[in-house]
């Protein structure tokens, strides 16, 4: 069966610091990754997503990226936090076409201080 | 698909009570309608998907309808439980692999 992992699974870091949070997906190949954020008091935000090797669309203008090194694994990264990076963040995949059932990772909390 | 609203924002039941609420979005470009259940500290479950205009999908004491003409989907809980509650969240798909998620409906059922 498929399942998705994500670490770490809470994260505290000061404004300024880099970031890298990874997601791993194992039991399937090719898949669509996704990553999202949600701001506290805020709804569910797409802020990049991979349909493949080194392949990323960015939804957000932001101080954040995204990589695939390889087919299923993601990395969130930025080189600078800010207080606004603060946030729940959540890796999701798809297999099917577009438009099918996505299925989410665990998620991270990250606080910026 | 940029504009998906979902309302009421929020709403508080007393268990036993049955409720509802609404997604809407553009009908034009219309693919597929989900829905997910997401629980606090805990990543969103998936519900339904539907496609078809009038498609109406049911699990447990949940159910869902869609139309596609007019660009809206309800989700019905019958008999609200405790354990219902949570934020309920609705995503169309233009088909495309980009999801745009509405803020969702927070539903607290009250013992």
């Amino acid at each position: 069966s498929q399942t998705i992992h994500q670490w770490p699974a809470t994260l505290v870091q000061p404004v300024g610091s880099p970031l890298s949070l990874e997601c791993t997906v194992e039991g399937t190949s090719n898949p669509n990754l996704y990553w999202y954020r949600q701001a506290a008091g805020r709804g569910l935000q797409l802020l990049f997503y991979s349909v493949g090797i080194g392949q990323i669309s960015s939804e957000v203008p932001q101080n954040l990226s995204a990589s695939r090194p390889q087919d299923r694994q993601f990395i969130l990264s930025s080189k600078k936090l800010l207080l606004s990076d603060s946030g729940f963040y959540l890796c999701a995949w798809i297999t099917g076409g577009a438009g099918d059932t996505q299925y989410f990772g665990p998620g991270t909390r990250l606080t910026v201080l | 698909i940029l504009n998906v609203e979902q309302s009421p924002q929020s709403l508080h039941v007393q268990e036993g009570d049955s409720t509802n609420f609404t997604c809407s979005f553009p009908s034009s470009n219309f693919y597929a309608l989900h829905w997910y259940r997401w629980e606090t500290a805990k990543s969103p479950e998936a519900l339904f998907v539907m496609t078809l205009n009038g498609d109406e999908k049911k699990k447990g004491r949940i159910s869902a309808t869609l139309n596609t003409k007019e660009g809206y989907s309800y989700l019905y809980i019958k008999g609200s439980q405790p354990e219902d509650s949570a934020t309920y969240l609705c995503a169309p798909s233009s088909g495309t692999y980009k999801y745009i998620f509405g803020t969702g409906t927070r539903l607290k059922v009250l013992a």
